[in-house]
């Protein structure tokens, strides 16, 4: 069965700081594996999906994650952070091949301080 | 082109009552998505509808339910509400049934029950 973990459920930096968000996966067959961002009241947008085309996956804002399938690993970073990116950023796999469904790790609120 | 639209926004019930609450995908979607966002269990997947079929379920009871009609509308209902059922209700939506499909999520429907 597939399933997500996220290390480190709030994560702190400072303005122009890196970012990086640690997500492992879990899964029986190839993975397609995404990372949610949800600002507070707001629903979920998409920040990049990985579909095995590239390992290394560019997104929206400056976002990019890399997809490591030796440790089951697709990390979230961004070189400079910027006040903006402060919410709560989901990780997800597909629960399988026959749909869109996904299961999604507990998030990670990143908290940015000037 | 409009995006995922949910109705109502917030929702106040009693234990014991029933809600029904509906999701409009963008235009032209087919697949449609419902999930359960709580600060104690974060995000779950309830279930997934195509071309009016459900196509995965979620671990929920039965007094979850959805359908899907020939518009790509869907509702999901909660028969007999629980206090547990209090949560932000997100429904998303996306182009075809396939994994690599990206999933457009709605602004959500707070349920709170009481």
């Amino acid at each position: 069965a597939q399933s997500v973990t996220q290390l480190g459920s709030h994560v702190s930096v400072s303005e122009g700081a890196l970012v990086l968000l640690r997500c492992n996966y879990s899964s029986s067959v190839p993975p397609y594996l995404f990372w949610y961002v949800q600002y507070p009241n707001q629903g979920l947008q998409l920040l990049l999906k990985y579909t095995s085309a590239a390992t290394l996956v560019k997104g929206i804002n400056g976002f990019e994650a890399e997809f490591k399938k030796s440790e089951t690993s697709f990390h979230l970073t961004k070189p400079s952070a910027h006040m903006s990116d402060a919410a709560e950023y989901f990780c997800a796999v597909r629960i399988n091949q026959a749909g869109t469904a996904l299961i999604f790790g507990k998030g990670t609120t990143l908290s940015v301080s000037s | 082109k409009a995006g995922v639209t949910q109705t109502p926004r917030y929702l106040i019930k009693t234990r014991g009552q029933q809600v029904t609450l509906s999701c409009s995908p963008i235009s032209g979607h087919r697949s449609v998505s419902w999930y359960q966002q709580t600060p104690g269990q974060g995000l779950q997947f309830l279930f997934e509808y195509f071309s009016e079929t459900q196509r995965n379920k979620g671990n929920f009871p039965g007094r979850f339910s959805g359908r899907q009609f020939s518009n790509s509308r869907s509702e999901m209902n909660v028969s007999t509400l629980e206090l547990g059922d209090s949560a932000l209700y997100l429904c998303a939506s996306s182009l075809t049934s396939g994994p690599q499909e990206t999933q457009y999520f709605g602004p959500g429907t707070r349920l709170l029950v009481l």
